[in-house]
């Protein structure tokens, strides 16, 4: 199984900070990834697809990057509705497996 | 409204069977691929599986923690996809999401809300 590896594991940033978010896959994804954004008690929501592609509606302030084995989500001009957990996901073949999520909270 | 909207969840014993349903809205759920992910208590989230859509000849794919136990199934009369669950074990506890697949892409459009599945004795 491809294991993937989100860091840092939480973070603490203020509203108007820029924040980079990194997950490295185990093994060559392509650009086969996805960010999902989860806020406590909600279902998560797609941010990025294909490694750089942002999901209809959600803010141009969200950008990833990446191919291969290593890849970044990056938040410019915090919000305070940014604050949340992120997780990353590989689509490269079964079994799919995500990252262990990153908790971003406000400093 | 494009939705899916899941249910069937509850409290069943170890060992034990549950069907959970997600009623698709808004779309022709057989035109998608449809998975399914779980998220067990205070945890990330585990990809549970996938069915393809009708033209692709409704293809199943599991994670190695529920193959065999676990199936996927659709009725395109009721716009539903189903997670038929057998031999329940605790680490089972979760809640369960039903997710669309965009057309032409790989990636995850719609979420559901969520189901909650309880295993315990």
């Amino acid at each position: 199984d491809i294991q993937m590896t989100q860091s840092p594991s939480s973070l603490s940033a203020s509203v108007g900070d820029r924040v980079t978010i990194t997950c490295r896959a185990s093994q060559d994804i392509r650009n086969l990834l996805a960010w999902f954004q989860q806020k406590p008690g909600k279902a998560p929501k797609t941010l990025i697809y294909d490694a750089t592609s942002l999901q209809s509606g959600v803010p141009t302030r969200f950008s990833g990057s990446g191919s291969g084995t290593d890849f970044t989500l990056t938040i410019n001009s915090l919000q305070p509705e940014d604050f949340a957990t992120y997780f990353c996901q590989h689509y490269n073949g079964f079994p799919i497996t995500f990252g262990q999520g990153t908790r971003l909270e406000i400093k | 409204e494009v939705q899916v909207v899941e249910s069937g969840g509850g409290l069943v014993q170890p060992g034990g069977s549950l069907r959970l349903s997600c009623v698709a809205s808004g779309f022709i759920l057989s035109d998608h691929y449809m998975h399914w992910v779980r998220q067990a208590p205070g945890k990330g989230l585990e990809w549970v599986g996938r069915i393809t859509n009708k033209a692709a000849g409704y293809t199943a794919e599991y994670a190695a923690s529920v193959e065999g136990r676990f199936t996927m199934s659709t009725d395109d009369s009721k716009s539903s996809l189903n997670l038929r669950m057998d031999s329940l074990k605790i680490e089972d506890t979760a809640v369960y999401y039903c997710i669309r697949v965009a057309r032409g892409s790989r990636s995850y459009d719609i979420w559901g809300q969520g189901t909650v599945v309880t295993v315990s004795s």
